[in-house]
Protein backbone atom coordinates (compact mmCIF):
# COMPACT_ATOMS: atom_id res chain seq x y z
CA UNK A 1 0.00 0.00 0.00
CA UNK A 2 0.62 3.71 -0.16
CA UNK A 3 1.63 3.92 -4.03
CA UNK A 4 2.78 7.49 -5.18
CA UNK A 5 3.17 7.83 -8.50
CA UNK A 6 4.72 10.95 -10.47
CA UNK A 7 4.38 11.54 -13.91
CA UNK A 8 5.81 12.65 -16.19
CA UNK A 9 9.55 11.23 -14.86
CA UNK A 10 11.62 13.63 -16.88
CA UNK A 11 10.26 16.51 -19.36
CA UNK A 12 12.11 18.63 -21.51
CA UNK A 13 10.62 21.93 -22.52
CA UNK A 14 11.88 24.91 -24.16
CA UNK A 15 11.76 28.53 -21.96
CA UNK A 16 8.50 30.39 -21.97
CA UNK A 17 6.64 27.13 -22.08
CA UNK A 18 4.40 25.50 -19.42
CA UNK A 19 4.64 22.07 -17.84
CA UNK A 20 2.72 20.56 -16.10
CA UNK A 21 3.67 17.64 -13.32
CA UNK A 22 0.91 15.16 -12.31
CA UNK A 23 0.99 13.11 -8.57
CA UNK A 24 -0.82 10.68 -7.56
CA UNK A 25 -1.39 8.77 -4.77
CA UNK A 26 -2.53 5.44 -6.24
CA UNK A 27 -4.10 3.31 -3.16
CA UNK A 28 -4.91 5.53 -0.61
CA UNK A 29 -6.50 9.03 -0.22
CA UNK A 30 -4.40 11.99 0.37
CA UNK A 31 -5.36 14.71 2.61
CA UNK A 32 -2.14 16.59 1.96
CA UNK A 33 0.45 16.61 -0.69
CA UNK A 34 3.27 18.10 -0.53
CA UNK A 35 5.57 19.46 -3.56
CA UNK A 36 9.36 19.94 -3.23
CA UNK A 37 12.14 20.89 -5.38
CA UNK A 38 15.67 19.57 -5.70
CA UNK A 39 18.55 20.66 -7.35
CA UNK A 40 21.56 19.28 -8.30
CA UNK A 41 23.62 17.87 -5.33
CA UNK A 42 21.45 19.87 -3.20
CA UNK A 43 18.72 18.84 -0.30
CA UNK A 44 14.60 18.58 -0.84
CA UNK A 45 13.39 22.27 -0.73
CA UNK A 46 9.82 22.21 0.35
CA UNK A 47 7.98 24.06 -2.07
CA UNK A 48 4.08 24.41 -1.13
CA UNK A 49 1.83 22.33 1.05
CA UNK A 50 -1.36 21.06 -1.04
CA UNK A 51 -4.47 20.38 0.95
CA UNK A 52 -7.32 18.70 -0.98
CA UNK A 53 -9.71 21.41 -2.51
CA UNK A 54 -8.59 24.19 -1.28
CA UNK A 55 -5.51 27.03 -1.96
CA UNK A 56 -2.08 25.29 -1.85
CA UNK A 57 0.16 27.19 0.89
CA UNK A 58 3.49 28.26 -1.03
CA UNK A 59 7.03 28.68 0.97
CA UNK A 60 8.43 31.97 1.38
CA UNK A 61 9.94 33.01 -2.03
CA UNK A 62 7.86 30.15 -3.90
CA UNK A 63 6.23 32.26 -6.69
CA UNK A 64 2.76 31.14 -6.59
CA UNK A 65 2.14 32.90 -9.33
CA UNK A 66 4.56 30.16 -11.16
CA UNK A 67 4.14 27.45 -9.80
CA UNK A 68 0.29 26.47 -9.91
CA UNK A 69 -1.00 23.55 -7.81
CA UNK A 70 -4.27 21.79 -8.23
CA UNK A 71 -5.23 19.57 -5.47
CA UNK A 72 -8.92 18.78 -6.97
CA UNK A 73 -9.17 15.16 -5.52
CA UNK A 74 -7.97 13.06 -2.86
CA UNK A 75 -5.78 11.08 -5.15
CA UNK A 76 -4.28 13.56 -7.49
CA UNK A 77 -2.58 17.20 -6.96
CA UNK A 78 -1.04 18.81 -9.83
CA UNK A 79 1.76 21.14 -10.25
CA UNK A 80 2.19 23.55 -13.13
CA UNK A 81 5.74 25.44 -13.73
CA UNK A 82 4.53 28.20 -16.27
CA UNK A 83 6.74 30.05 -17.96
CA UNK A 84 9.55 28.21 -17.36
CA UNK A 85 13.04 29.44 -17.58
CA UNK A 86 16.11 27.55 -17.68
CA UNK A 87 16.85 28.21 -13.65
CA UNK A 88 13.05 26.26 -13.27
CA UNK A 89 15.51 23.02 -14.52
CA UNK A 90 15.43 20.60 -11.57
CA UNK A 91 13.85 17.88 -9.69
CA UNK A 92 10.43 18.14 -8.49
CA UNK A 93 9.17 15.61 -6.44
CA UNK A 94 5.99 15.02 -4.73
CA UNK A 95 5.01 13.30 -1.63
CA UNK A 96 1.71 12.28 -0.03
CA UNK A 97 0.00 12.29 3.30
CA UNK A 98 -2.32 10.02 4.51
CA UNK A 99 -3.02 9.52 8.27
CA UNK A 100 -3.54 5.82 7.92
CA UNK A 101 -0.47 5.55 5.78
CA UNK A 102 1.84 7.37 7.80
CA UNK A 103 5.01 7.97 7.15
CA UNK A 104 5.41 10.37 4.55
CA UNK A 105 6.10 8.35 0.82
CA UNK A 106 7.35 10.05 -2.17
CA UNK A 107 7.09 10.13 -6.29
CA UNK A 108 8.88 9.18 -8.08
CA UNK A 109 10.34 12.62 -9.33
CA UNK A 110 10.46 14.47 -12.05
CA UNK A 111 13.42 15.76 -14.12
CA UNK A 112 11.96 19.10 -15.58
CA UNK A 113 15.23 20.43 -18.29
CA UNK A 114 14.06 23.62 -19.61
CA UNK A 115 16.10 24.29 -22.83
CA UNK B 1 10.73 27.60 11.32
CA UNK B 2 12.78 24.51 11.85
CA UNK B 3 16.16 24.54 10.47
CA UNK B 4 18.05 21.04 10.61
CA UNK B 5 21.64 21.11 10.37
CA UNK B 6 23.48 17.57 9.03
CA UNK B 7 26.89 16.61 9.52
CA UNK B 8 28.82 15.12 7.62
CA UNK B 9 28.34 16.33 4.17
CA UNK B 10 30.59 13.68 2.88
CA UNK B 11 31.73 10.53 4.38
CA UNK B 12 33.99 8.02 3.33
CA UNK B 13 34.14 3.91 4.65
CA UNK B 14 36.23 1.05 4.21
CA UNK B 15 32.97 -1.74 3.84
CA UNK B 16 32.46 -3.53 7.35
CA UNK B 17 33.17 -0.36 9.01
CA UNK B 18 30.22 1.47 10.99
CA UNK B 19 29.12 5.27 9.43
CA UNK B 20 27.58 7.78 11.86
CA UNK B 21 25.38 10.74 10.75
CA UNK B 22 24.38 13.12 12.96
CA UNK B 23 21.57 16.28 12.72
CA UNK B 24 20.36 18.44 15.17
CA UNK B 25 17.07 20.48 15.03
CA UNK B 26 15.74 23.54 15.91
CA UNK B 27 12.09 23.73 16.51
CA UNK B 28 11.33 21.59 20.18
CA UNK B 29 7.88 21.39 18.35
CA UNK B 30 9.27 18.74 16.02
CA UNK B 31 8.38 15.28 17.23
CA UNK B 32 8.95 12.82 14.19
CA UNK B 33 12.40 12.23 12.92
CA UNK B 34 12.61 10.10 9.58
CA UNK B 35 16.18 9.26 7.60
CA UNK B 36 15.89 8.55 3.90
CA UNK B 37 18.42 7.25 1.52
CA UNK B 38 18.52 8.54 -1.79
CA UNK B 39 20.10 6.90 -4.86
CA UNK B 40 21.05 9.37 -8.03
CA UNK B 41 18.23 10.52 -9.67
CA UNK B 42 15.54 8.64 -7.93
CA UNK B 43 13.70 9.46 -4.66
CA UNK B 44 14.24 9.30 -1.45
CA UNK B 45 13.44 5.97 0.47
CA UNK B 46 12.46 6.11 3.87
CA UNK B 47 15.17 4.03 5.27
CA UNK B 48 14.19 4.49 9.63
CA UNK B 49 12.06 6.88 11.35
CA UNK B 50 11.84 7.63 15.18
CA UNK B 51 9.52 9.20 17.47
CA UNK B 52 9.94 11.31 19.77
CA UNK B 53 8.32 9.01 22.73
CA UNK B 54 11.27 6.53 22.00
CA UNK B 55 15.01 7.58 22.29
CA UNK B 56 16.61 4.55 19.96
CA UNK B 57 15.26 2.44 17.27
CA UNK B 58 16.79 -0.59 15.35
CA UNK B 59 16.29 -2.18 12.12
CA UNK B 60 19.08 -4.54 11.21
CA UNK B 61 21.86 -3.12 10.43
CA UNK B 62 20.37 0.70 10.95
CA UNK B 63 19.69 1.92 13.69
CA UNK B 64 18.76 5.59 15.01
CA UNK B 65 19.13 7.77 18.15
CA UNK B 66 17.44 10.70 19.77
CA UNK B 67 18.14 13.19 22.23
CA UNK B 68 15.16 15.39 22.66
CA UNK B 69 17.06 17.50 24.89
CA UNK B 70 19.91 18.19 23.45
CA UNK B 71 17.83 18.20 19.89
CA UNK B 72 19.73 15.79 18.03
CA UNK B 73 19.54 12.40 16.30
CA UNK B 74 21.84 10.02 14.69
CA UNK B 75 21.59 7.13 12.30
CA UNK B 76 24.20 4.69 12.72
CA UNK B 77 24.76 2.11 9.80
CA UNK B 78 26.80 -1.23 10.74
CA UNK B 79 28.88 -3.58 8.89
CA UNK B 80 28.37 -1.10 5.73
CA UNK B 81 28.56 -2.85 2.45
CA UNK B 82 28.83 -1.19 -0.89
CA UNK B 83 25.36 -0.89 -1.55
CA UNK B 84 24.95 1.55 1.15
CA UNK B 85 26.51 3.64 -0.77
CA UNK B 86 23.85 6.81 -1.43
CA UNK B 87 22.98 9.92 0.08
CA UNK B 88 20.90 10.50 3.10
CA UNK B 89 18.55 12.67 4.62
CA UNK B 90 17.46 13.93 7.80
CA UNK B 91 14.16 15.41 8.32
CA UNK B 92 11.99 17.16 10.99
CA UNK B 93 8.29 17.58 11.29
CA UNK B 94 5.96 18.15 13.83
CA UNK B 95 3.69 14.92 13.11
CA UNK B 96 0.37 17.05 13.63
CA UNK B 97 0.90 19.80 10.40
CA UNK B 98 0.71 16.57 8.02
CA UNK B 99 4.10 15.53 7.75
CA UNK B 100 5.47 18.55 6.34
CA UNK B 101 9.46 17.53 6.13
CA UNK B 102 12.27 19.42 7.06
CA UNK B 103 15.52 18.32 5.57
CA UNK B 104 18.62 18.62 6.52
CA UNK B 105 21.38 19.30 3.66
CA UNK B 106 22.30 15.53 2.84
CA UNK B 107 25.54 13.17 3.97
CA UNK B 108 26.94 11.54 0.84
CA UNK B 109 28.26 8.07 2.02
CA UNK B 110 30.29 6.06 -0.28
CA UNK B 111 31.59 2.24 1.22
CA UNK B 112 34.62 1.46 -0.34
CA UNK B 113 35.49 -2.58 -0.68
Amino acid sequence: GAVVSQHPSWVICKSGTSVKIECRSLDFQATTMFWYRQFPKQSLMLMATSNEGSKATYEQGVEKDKFLINHASLTLSTLTVTSAHPEDSSFYICSAYSADYSPLHFGNGTRLTVT
Amino acid sequence: GENVEQHPSTLSVQEGDSAVIKCTYSDSASNYFPWYKQELGKRPQLIIDIRSNVGEKKDQRIAVTLNKTAKHFSLHITETQPEDSAVYFCAASQGNSGYALNFGKGTSLLVTP
